[in-house]
């Protein structure tokens, strides 16, 4: 069975950008969250989707937005983009009823 | 005071060493707790999960929780070089999936 695939796998924006990143989730997975990774502060978790349904959000700005689509895949959104915004973005799936969470390689986001 | 405490590390063993990795929580409503492992510039990949006060074992590696004191650990026994990682530990309320990861403990197997 295929594993969590995210898209693109390295990014590099500029300060102001805004970017979309993309997460397909394990076949039959739909349960679909997103964490930010940075040397500071570790992983960090910004939202969690069922459904197409942001069940949970982290303590992140505004600026960071997602969406599940029908078939499970989901996108993250950063608005405005600051230089701090710099890490690797990871999703994980997880199967109704299950407790643990698979994740993807993340994609490394770098903002100039 | 943060809710999983872990310490960062570096750790340096020798091959064939047992390891003891350690997270302390603060939290008693944790019910669910993870380790994962993390090669350099690749994701977390799950390796032990468990609910319960004691201990889980499989293969080289054996999770124990103490949920009186607030404290998990991961003993990792005959370690090899290929066990060279950072290892995450993460700690999760009932069905939110809404981890607290600790920040992680660097782990460097010497041959």
């Amino acid at each position: 069975k295929a594993g969590v695939t995210q898209t693109p796998r390295y990014l590099i924006k500029t300060r102001g950008q805004q970017v979309t990143l993309s997460c397909s989730p394990i076949s039959g997975h739909r349960s679909v969250s997103w964490y930010q990774q940075t040397p500071g502060q570790g992983l960090q978790f910004l939202f969690e989707y069922f459904s197409e349904t942001q069940r949970n959000k982290g303590n992140f700005p505004g600026r960071f937005s997602g969406r599940q689509f029908s078939n499970s895949r989901s996108e993250m959104n950063v608005s405005t983009l600051e230089l701090g915004d710099s890490a690797l973005y990871l999703c994980a799936s997880s199967l109704l009823g299950s407790e643990t969470q698979y994740f993807g390689p993340g994609t490394r986001l770098l903002v100039l | 005071q943060k809710e999983v405490e872990q310490d960062p590390g570096p750790l340096s063993v020798p091959e064939g060493a047992i390891v003891s990795l350690n997270c302390t929580y603060s939290n008693s409503a944790f019910q669910y707790f993870m380790w994962y492992r993390q090669y350099s510039r690749k994701g977390p990949e799950l390796l032990m999960y468990t609910y319960s006060s004691g201990n889980k074992e499989d293969g080289r590696f054996t999770a124990q929780v103490d949920k009186s004191s607030k404290y998990i650990s991961l003993f990792i026994r005959d370690s090899q070089p290929s066990d060279s990682a950072t290892y995450l530990c993460a700690i999760d309320t009932s069905g939110t999936y809404k981890y607290i990861f600790g920040t992680g403990t660097r782990l460097k197997v010497l041959a």
